[in-house]
């Protein structure tokens, strides 16, 4: 399995308050993605790395932020949490290359109350 | 954005054939991929196809694609209890940096 954790595995939050969830990598991967899961949408792209202090929006970015100081870590910030931001996060990684294999983490199951 | 289209349920018994379908509306589509989600776990890459072939076969998994149609299938055959999982189709014109994931399929298999 790709060395790739998440932190919190799961989370239940207020409405309103911040949230932080962490990716960390021992694979050196250059790109570092974050997903969401939710029925009926399959896994949408909320943002991305593709280095240190370099991110881009993916498809659903609004009311998410994202940070990366190091090569190993990339976090997703939910800034004021609301019920429709309860989902699955997962993050991924892909080294560079023509067919890159897309690694997943385990996921963080975030419930916003 | 790109639409990419699964039905959410299949349901076999033991030792049949499974084929999970997928359509795609991008046709500037270069790879297509299918992804395994078992219960609690991330996804895990089962295979892949370039948008030039039409088939490719990995044991007991063979993939075809009509690029014409925009529709790619997965066939498993003898499906066995392990194989329940979700699954997703994804596609992407530049490979796994930039992917777009269908809804995913919920295969069970009964015993």
């Amino acid at each position: 399995d790709a060395g790739i954790t998440q932190s919190p595995r799961h989370k239940v939050t207020e409405t309103g308050t911040p949230v932080t969830l962490r990716c960390h990598q021992t694979e050196n991967h250059r790109y570092m993605y974050w997903y969401r899961q939710d029925p009926g949408h399959g896994l949408r792209l909320i943002h991305y790395s593709y280095g240190v202090k370099d991110t881009d929006k993916g498809e659903v970015s609004d009311g998410y932020s994202v940070s990366r100081s190091k090569t190993e870590d990339f976090l997703l910030t939910l800034e004021s949490a609301t019920s429709s931001q309860t989902s699955v996060y997962f993050c991924a990684i892909t080294g560079t290359g023509e067919i890159t294999e897309a690694f997943f983490g385990q996921g963080t199951r975030l419930t916003v109350v | 954005g790109e639409d990419v289209e699964q039905s959410l349920f299949l349901s076999v018994r033991e030792g049949d054939s499974s084929v999970i379908n997928c359509t795609y509306t991008d046709s500037s589509s270069t790879y297509l991929y299918w992804y395994k989600q078992e219960p609690g776990a991330g996804l895990q890459l089962l295979t892949y196809i370039f948008s030039n072939m039409d088939m490719k076969q990995d044991q007991r998994l063979t993939v075809l694609l009509n690029k014409k149609d925009k529709h790619l299938s997965l066939r498993i055959a003898d499906t066995q209890t392990g194989d329940s999982a979700i699954y997703f189709c994804a596609e992407s014109e530049t490979g796994a940096n930039n992917l777009f994931f269908g809804t995913g399929t919920r295969l069970t298999v009964i015993p």
